[in-house]
């Protein structure tokens, strides 16, 4: 069956120092790839999406790539700060009209 | 202000009672979907609808009925609640209904049964 792995529930890092947060998929074979931001009682927020024939996708300190040989996508926030405290969940979605959610990584810059 | 709005935002209800949450969308977007996520933070897609037509129907139990007056409107209806179906449920909406849209969420409804 289809599964989504995030690499740890919870991470934690130094303001200043860059995020990396881990996407894995096992039996699945997505034409995209979009990452969002999800707050304590609030709903997720868009943040960036890559489609499969891309390595890399930039948006201001953020930075996603997707390889698709590893089956594998890298979330990167660079120079973090404490606001960028939150879970960030990835979601694929292939030839179904459906997004498919990871369970998320909980990550806490400390100032 | 342009969004996806749920009403109510806290839910607590007993077992077996019937509760109904809803949802808008100001944004002109054609598809909307209902999520529910669990203590876990997994969150799973229920239904979607796009121009008021259903597409996604996951396996759901029969008592959850969504209905789409409009495409404008998700409406969930959930009949004879009961404990495992405590969770946040959050509507969202997208543009079309082509997996590269992103989607925008609603705040959810947390639904407490007691």
């Amino acid at each position: 069956s289809q599964k989504i792995e995030q690499n740890s529930e919870a991470l934690n890092i130094q303001e200043g120092k860059t995020a990396t947060l881990t996407c894995n998929y096992t039996n699945y074979s997505p034409a995209y790839l979009q990452w969002y931001r999800q707050d304590p009682g609030r709903g997720p927020v868009f943040l960036l999406l890559i489609r499969e024939n891309e390595k890399e996708k930039r948006k201001e300190r953020l930075k996603v790539t997707f390889d698709t040989t590893l089956k594998q996508s890298l979330f990167h926030i660079t120079a973090s700060q404490p606001a960028d405290s939150a879970t960030y969940l990835c979601a694929l979605s292939g030839s179904a009209r459906q997004l498919t959610f990871g369970s998320g990584t909980q990550l806490t810059v400390l100032p | 202000d342009t969004a996806v709005s749920q009403t109510p935002k806290y839910l607590v209800t007993q077992m077996g009672n019937d509760k109904s949450i809803k949802c808008e969308q100001n944004l002109g977007h054609d598809t909307m979907y209902w999520y529910k996520q669990d203590s876990k933070k997994f969150l799973k897609i229920m239904f979607s609808y796009n121009n008021k037509e259903l597409i996604i129907n996951e396996t759901v139990p029969n008592r959850f009925s969504p209905k789409s007056p409009d495409k404008a409107h998700l409406n969930l209806h959930i009949n004879s609640l009961e404990l495992g179906d405590s969770a946040v449920y959050f509507c969202a909406s997208s543009p079309r209904d082509f997996s590269y849209n992103e989607q925008f969420f609603g705040p959810g409804t947390r639904l407490t049964v007691l």
